[in-house]
């Protein structure tokens, strides 16, 4: 079956502007969850989201957001880019909330903030 | 102090050797522990999920946990030239609950293994 998609998989964008990535979770996983990777910091948590619901969220400002729609696809927001924002989006889908065993990464989406 | 250390490398190693990558914590409260590999321009992929202290074995991959000393350990045996990748812990606390769960993530291990 398909994995888990994002788009888009690179972006440039330049301070203070927004930017919306999207993800589409495996066919049948209700929970997606999304992370930032950078290389100072690591692999962090953002948020996760559960049948629409926003069921955790990390330790990031509130220019950083997200929903989910009825179908478990996502999408998050990120308003007034920051040149720290520059990092890998993933995304992961999973069949339930916290579902570790059954939670699969995307590729990333790649953005560049000048 | 970050919550979970983990030695970024490199790690270089022949290729049949026995690998032993490492993570050490901080936080008692962390329950469940996971190991990830992530291939250069890749995701993470879900290697080894573990919730109790002492030993998990999973083919070449042994998960290993000892909660008294706040360390985990992933070993690698008949390492590959295909095993080369950068090797994630995280873990997350006992504390979540009601389905709220926060992974906290090590800085990664870049595991190198030549032929």
């Amino acid at each position: 079956k398909a994995g888990v998609t994002q788009t888009p998989r690179y972006l440039i964008k330049t301070r203070g502007q927004q930017v919306t990535l999207s993800c589409s979770p495996i066919s049948g996983h209700r929970s997606v969850s999304w992370y930032q990777q950078t290389p100072g910091q690591g692999l962090q948590f953002l948020f996760e989201y559960f049948s629409e619901t926003q069921r955790n969220k990390g330790n990031f400002p509130g220019r950083f957001s997200g929903r989910q729609f009825s179908n478990s696809r996502s999408e998050m927001n990120v308003s007034t880019l920051e040149l720290g924002d520059s990092a890998l989006y993933l995304c992961a889908s999973s069949l339930g909330s916290g579902d570790q065993e059954t939670q699969y990464f995307g590729p990333g989406t790649r953005l560049l903030v000048l | 102090q970050k919550e979970v250390e983990q030695d970024p490398g490199p790690l270089s190693v022949p290729e049949g050797a026995i690998v032993s990558l490492n993570c050490t914590y901080s936080n008692s409260a962390f329950q469940y522990f996971m190991w990830y590999r992530q291939y250069s321009r890749k995701g993470p992929e879900l290697l080894m999920y573990t919730y109790s202290s002492g030993n998990k074995e999973d083919g070449r991959f042994t998960a290993q946990v000892d909660k008294s000393s706040k360390y985990i350990s992933l070993f690698i045996r008949d390492s590959q030239p295909s095993d080369s990748a950068t090797y994630l812990c995280a873990m997350i606390s006992s504390e979540a609950s009601g389905g709220s769960y926060i992974p906290t993530f090590g800085r990664g291990t870049s595991l190198i293994v030549h032929p």
